[in-house]
């Protein structure tokens, strides 16, 4: 199965500042047909996981534009960048280009 | 709106089983994969299985391959997750969660505690 390896594993921020995230995955994410099945979730403390970017750079219906995602074959990364109070939470990586699809550990991001 | 609504879990003693229901509104059921995702309490996200919008493919993680058994009912826009010989591993979070490429909504997840 793919291994999807997040860095760093908690992050902690000033509101306004910046942050990034890194998930590599142990073989490259691009399919024969042009795609990349990378997404990014957010997992707000006591809620389900919410979708912030689907296929390494897009952003899913309703979220901000301070969130930003990019990387090809197996590097990607997750900006955010303007930090707020509301972007606490864990963020994951994970790919579904081949089953079993995987997740990354997850990044803890407080704020400071 | 759209919506997922999980049930089902409980608390079950190691060896029995339980059967898990995602309940879905608001869009057309039957155009969709969906999926079982779990999280055992202060963990990350593992993910569990998976059927096709018409119910003829289906896929299970290796950890619960020939316990659990994913099922839908397109009818009754209702998917299932039967639980059998649940063990203490077992014990988190279960949320289904729609997809055609992406797990774009996810229910809020019915709690399964495995535990004598």
């Amino acid at each position: 199965e793919i291994v999807m390896t997040q860095t760093p594993l908690s992050l902690s921020v000033s509101p306004g500042q910046p942050a990034s995230i890194s998930c590599k995955s142990s073989q490259s994410l691009l399919h024969s047909d042009g795609e990349t099945y990378l997404y990014w979730y957010l997992q707000k403390p006591g809620q389900s996981p919410q979708l912030l970017i689907y296929e390494v750079s897009n952003r899913f219906s309703g979220v901000p534009d301070r969130f930003s995602g990019s990387g090809s074959g197996t590097d990607f990364t997750l900006k955010i960048s303007r930090v707020e109070a509301e972007d606490v939470g864990v963020y994951y990586c994970m790919q579904t280009l081949q089953l079993p699809p995987t997740f990354g550990q997850g990044t803890n991001v407080e704020i400071k | 709106q759209v919506q997922l609504v999980e049930s089902g879990g409980g608390v079950v003693q190691p060896g029995r089983s339980l059967r898990l229901s995602c309940a879905a509104s608001g869009f057309t059921f039957s155009s969709y994969g969906m999926h079982w995702v779990r999280q055992a309490p202060g963990k990350g996200l593992d993910w569990v299985a998976v059927m096709s919008k018409d119910g003829n493919q289906k896929y299970t993680a290796d950890s619960v391959k020939g316990r659990f058994t994913i099922s839908r009912d397109n009818s009754k826009n209702t998917l299932f997750l039967q639980m059998n010989s649940l063990r203490a591993e077992d014990t988190g979070l279960y949320f289904c969660a729609r997809s055609l490429r992406a797990l774009d909504i996810w229910g809020q997840g019915t709690m399964v505690t495995v535990s004598s």
